[in-house]
C-alpha cells in the first residue's frame, strides 16, 4: 500500500494567488481529514469527510478556505486568495471507520506564501 | 484555550534508559487517547492508544498510562533507542475528531 499521497510536497506562491493542495487517501478508508500545522497553533483539524461527505468544517479558518472530495480516492483543499499567514504544513490523513482514530497521515505539503 | 497540553517541549535521554512523556487535558468529553510519533519531513504515525475504560496499555517497549481523575496521560518508552528520537504528540478523541498536544521532542543519545 502506498499510504496517503499528497501533492505537491512544497508550494511557494505569492499573496493573492490561488493554491490547491491534493490528497489521495488509502484505498478502503472512509474518513479523510485535513490538518494544518503551524508553530503558533500546532496541529489543528480543519475539516473532515466521511464517505466523501463533509461532516465538520468548523476548523476552517476563513471563507478563503474550501475543501472538496469528489470521490473516495481524491480530495482537494483550496485557498483563494492566499495570504502570508496561511504559510504552514498541511497534512491529509485517512482512516477506516472500524479504527477511525488511528489515522494515517500523508507526508504533508509545505506551503509558503510570500 | 488549550484543551491538551504537553508541558515539556523537549526531552533528552540516554540510550537504554526510560523516556517518560506527559500530556494533560481539561475536557472530560475525550474518550480515546493516542500517541503519535513524527520524524522531520514526514507525517505523524500512530504509535499506541488507550480507551477511557482502561488505565494502561502496553505494546512492546511502549506503555501508555491514563489517569482520568487527574486528566493525565503518559507514554513510557523503555528501553529508549536512538531511532526513537522524534517528536511525540498526544492526541485525544471526542466524536470523530482528534485534538493534538503541542508535541515533545525526544532526543535519545547513544
Amino acid at each position: 500500500d502506498a499510504g496517503v499521497i499528497q501533492s505537491p510536497r512544497h508550494e511557494v506562491t505569492e499573496m493573492g494567488q490561488e493554491v490547491t493542495l491534493r490528497c489521495k487517501p488509502i484505498s478502503g478508508h472512509d474518513y479523510l481529514f485535513w490538518y494544518r500545522q503551524t508553530m503558533m497553533r500546532g496541529l489543528e483539524l480543519l475539516i473532515y469527510f466521511n464517505n466523501n461527505v463533509p461532516i465538520d468544517d468548523s476548523g476552517m479558518p476563513e471563507d478563503r478556505f474550501s475543501a472538496k472530495m469528489p470521490n473516495a480516492s481524491f480530495s482537494t483543499l483550496k485557498i483563494q486568495p492566499s495570504e502570508p499567514r496561511d504559510s504552514a504544513v498541511y497534512f491529509c490523513a485517512s482512516s477506516s471507520g472500524l479504527a477511525r482514530y488511528e489515522q494515517y497521515f500523508g507526508p504533508g505539503t509545505r506551503l509558503t506564501v510570500t | 484555550d488549550q484543551q491538551v497540553k504537553q508541558n515539556s517541549p523537549s526531552l533528552s535521554v540516554q540510550e537504554g534508559r526510560i523516556s517518560i512523556l506527559n500530556c494533560d487535558y481539561t475536557n472530560s468529553m475525550f474518550d480515546y487517547f493516542l500517541w503519535y510519533k513524527k520524524y522531520p519531513a514526514e507525517g505523524p504515525t500512530f504509535l499506541i492508544s488507550i480507551s477511557s475504560i482502561k488505565d494502561k496499555n502496553e505494546d512492546g517497549r511502549f506503555t501508555v498510562f491514563l489517569n482520568k481523575s487527574a486528566k493525565h496521560l503518559s507514554l513510557h518508552i523503555v528501553p529508549s533507542q536512538p531511532g526513537d528520537s522524534a517528536v511525540y504528540f498526544c492526541a485525544l478523541a471526542a466524536g470523530n475528531k482528534l485534538t493534538f498536544g503541542g508535541g515533545t521532542r525526544v532526543l535519545v543519545k547513544p
